[in-house]
């Protein structure tokens, strides 16, 4: 068990280009969570996935927001047209979906992305 | 809708002092509540949880009170150590089908030797 890892660790892009975050979970958890924090904030929830389907998305997911979990393992999750606005640490965090084990989860250290 | 409300930091506190760190939330029905600890340069981690009302959380010599007529979970922990720095976030999930946690802001803990 490697815990859930997230690639890259570290995003610059300039306003207007796409970029694409991808999470790995711990292998056996069924869901998988992603959330969104800037400095001196706690995390805010954008998605969530039980296996490859998307079950729940915040209104802060506006439509350059786009994420995915094709086969119910990894995620990924696409921002198109950047606005510095976006610049914040992406969490991915994962669980499993049964009683109170579904409660913990398991957070990956984050990609910073820095929109100039 | 639900919220977390969290002390500001940093709280600053020297080794073996008494540490509390206060949380109340706004929530319809009774949610289950978390505290989540990110250690610097490292992802959060559940520190401790409950489920219902009265329920007692502890790890690591940290504990937590679920106190429904004060709407509270409080983290204490009798003697921190340095290496208890780090930043605490308290959070719940609505008993709703929604699985997702709402988190407060975090407060920051520094503890000098």
């Amino acid at each position: 068990d490697t815990g859930v890892s997230q690639n890259p660790r570290h995003k610059i892009t300039k306003r207007g280009q796409n970029v694409t975050f991808r999470c790995d979970p711990i292998s056996e958890h069924n869901r998988l969570y992603w959330y969104r924090q800037t400095l001196g904030q706690g995390p805010e929830f954008l998605t969530y996935f039980q296996n490859e389907a998307q079950l729940e998305k915040s209104r802060l997911l506006s439509d350059r927001f786009s994420a995915e979990r094709p086969k119910g393992s990894f995620s990924t999750l696409e921002i198109q047209r950047t606005e510095q606005g976006d610049s914040a640490m992406y969490l991915c965090a994962s669980s499993l979906d049964t009683g109170e084990e579904g409660e913990k989860l398991f957070f990956g250290s984050g990609t910073q992305l820095s929109v100039l | 809708g639900n919220s977390v409300t969290q002390m500001e930091g940093p709280v600053t506190l020297s080794e073996e002092a008494f540490l509390t760190i206060n949380c109340t939330y706004t929530a319809t029905g009774y949610p289950s509540l978390f505290w989540y600890v990110q250690y610097p340069g490292e992802g959060l981690q559940l520190l401790l949880k409950a489920t219902k009302a009265d329920d007692k959380g502890s790890n690591k010599g940290f504990e937590a009170t679920y106190r429904k007529e004060t709407t509270s979970f409080h983290l204490e922990k009798g003697s921190v150590q340095v290496s208890d720095s780090a930043v605490y976030f308290c959070a719940l999930r609505g008993k709703d089908s929604s699985y997702k946690l709402i988190f407060g802001s975090g407060t920051r803990l520094l503890v000098r030797p």
